[in-house]
């Protein structure tokens, strides 16, 4: 069954970075698009970047363009986030996402949480 | 980059139907028939229910129905139950490979 696996969360001061992971298994990952979005704690979704399945096209929400990297290593399955010069606002849970193939987010991981300490 | 715009909260009754707003503008909603439905219960990560506007993934209940007019899409939760009792969230895509999501909904079901 699909299956996505988010890791590398944790707690890093303001200005700091760190990388997630998002282990893909169950289904291709090459032949997918995958999405990271956020939900700040007790907040709502927000959608923080894209990658092609062919990793060819990237976007990113405008409040971490610039500071928020994703990729993908398909020979590993798996999907990364960096995250660079972090800020207190970024604090959230953190899921993986397959993009659905209908401009959708069809499945989700169990989500790795993010705190930005002051 | 906007969110969507949908009500903090609604409410009915088992056996009621009721109906969540999303509002956008004619840059995501009004302009893309790409707009999609999440379930969330608490702790939980969210489970899609409904996609390009009025479509339902395999498994999902035909209690569950979307439609869209100009920049407004809704979803409509028919013969309400207790286990519809959660939260739920409106997506559109807004060209360029760029998404939005609405602030979210909480359903009680009185």
């Amino acid at each position: 069954q699909v299956q996505l696996v988010e890791s590398g969360g944790g707690v890093v001061q303001s200005g700091g970075a760190l990388r997630l992971s998002c282990a893909a298994s169950g289904f291709s990952l090459s032949s997918s698009g995958m999405h990271w979005v956020r939900q700040a704690p007790g907040e709502g979704l927000e959608w923080v970047t894209f990658i092609q399945f062919n990793g060819n096209d990237k976007e990113y929400a405008d409040s971490v363009k610039g500071r928020f990297t994703i990729s993908r290593d398909d020979s590993k399955s798996t999907v990364y986030l960096q995250m660079n010069s972090l800020t207190v606002e970024d604090t959230a849970l953190y899921y993986c996402v397959r993009d659905g193939g209908n401009y959708d987010f069809d499945f989700w991981g169990q989500g790795t949480l993010v705190t930005v300490s002051s | 980059q906007s969110a969507l715009t949908q009500p903090p909260s609604a409410s009915g009754s088992p056996g009621q139907s009721v109906t969540i707003s999303c509002t956008g503008t004619s840059s995501d909603i009004g302009g893309y028939n790409y707009v999609s439905w999440y379930q969330q219960h608490p702790g939980k990560a969210p489970k899609l229910i409904i996609h390009k506007v009025n479509e339902r993934p395999s498994g999902v209940p035909d209690r569950f129905s979307g439609s869209k007019s100009g920049n407004t899409a809704s979803l409509t939760v028919s013969g309400l139950q207790t286990e519809d009792e959660t939260d739920y969230y409106c997506s559109s895509f807004a060209g360029s490979n760029i998404w939005v999501f609405g602030g979210g909904t909480k359903l009680t079901v009185l």
